[in-house]
């Protein structure tokens, strides 16, 4: 079963542009991972961000976790064609699995 | 690049036959996990090794089997195969002092598994 879901499915926008994702999850976590996934090849980690952090900045990067609604938002600043990708959310759950479980993804595309 | 290499690349099998796929972890990763992803869907959790030794398992069927080596590399088994198992298989690596809390996996590029 999928632990978190991101929101929207696919988001289009021009390159320039801001890109927010959002990652809605289900039980308490200890921590949440941002992952990329370009043309249905591997994963690439984004960025970690902890269950007793708020936001975490990496280049372009922003991501913010608000664990009382359960949820988590990526946002890509500038974005370029080269962000072109999908986008996953993961969670590992405090207390028990120790295994990230992974949403369904957002698709973006940036048009130059 | 991950240092985290999968073969083959893409492979087309028959319904009931039996498969196996490869991942050479990056060097120095103790830790290996498989995922399936179906077209569309998010990784979903196969199961993990440590040190040789399955540590933890998504809900998957028994047909769905693996081994990990002294080297760290690993091996995914996937007997009477079902048109449902075409997917991309990925592998992702993590150092891991004790197979738990694994967080940041570094993954490879996947083999993608056709099923006719």
């Amino acid at each position: 079963s999928q632990q978190g879901e991101e929101d929207p499915q696919a988001l289009s926008i021009q390159e320039g542009e801001n890109a927010t994702m959002n990652c809605s999850y289900k039980t308490s976590i200890n921590n949440l991972q941002w992952y990329r996934q370009n043309s249905g090849r591997g994963l690439v980690h984004l960025i970690l961000i902890r269950s007793n952090e708020r936001e975490k900045h990496s280049g372009r990067l922003r991501v913010t976790l608000d664990t009382s609604k359960k949820s988590s938002s990526l946002l890509i600043t500038a974005s370029r064609a080269a962000d072109t990708a999908s986008y996953f959310c993961a969670t590992r759950a405090s207390g028990g699995s120790y295994i990230p479980t992974f949403g369904r993804g957002t698709s973006l595309i940036v048009h130059p | 690049e991950t240092g985290v290499t999968q073969s083959p690349t893409h492979l087309i099998k028959t319904r009931g036959q039996q498969v196996t796929l490869r991942c050479s972890s990056q060097s120095g990763h103790n830790t290996v996990s498989w995922y399936q992803q179906a077209l569309g869907q998010g990784p979903q959790f196969i199961f993990q090794y440590y040190r040789e030794e399955e540590n933890g398992r998504g809900n998957f069927p028994p047909r769905f089997s693996g081994l990990q080596f002294p080297n760290y590399s690993s091996e995914l088994n996937v007997n009477a195969l079902e048109l449902d198992d075409s997917a991309l298989y990925l592998c992702a690596s993590s150092p891991s002092p004790s197979g738990r809390a694994v967080e940041t996996q570094y993954f490879g590029p996947g083999t993608r598994l056709l099923v006719l």
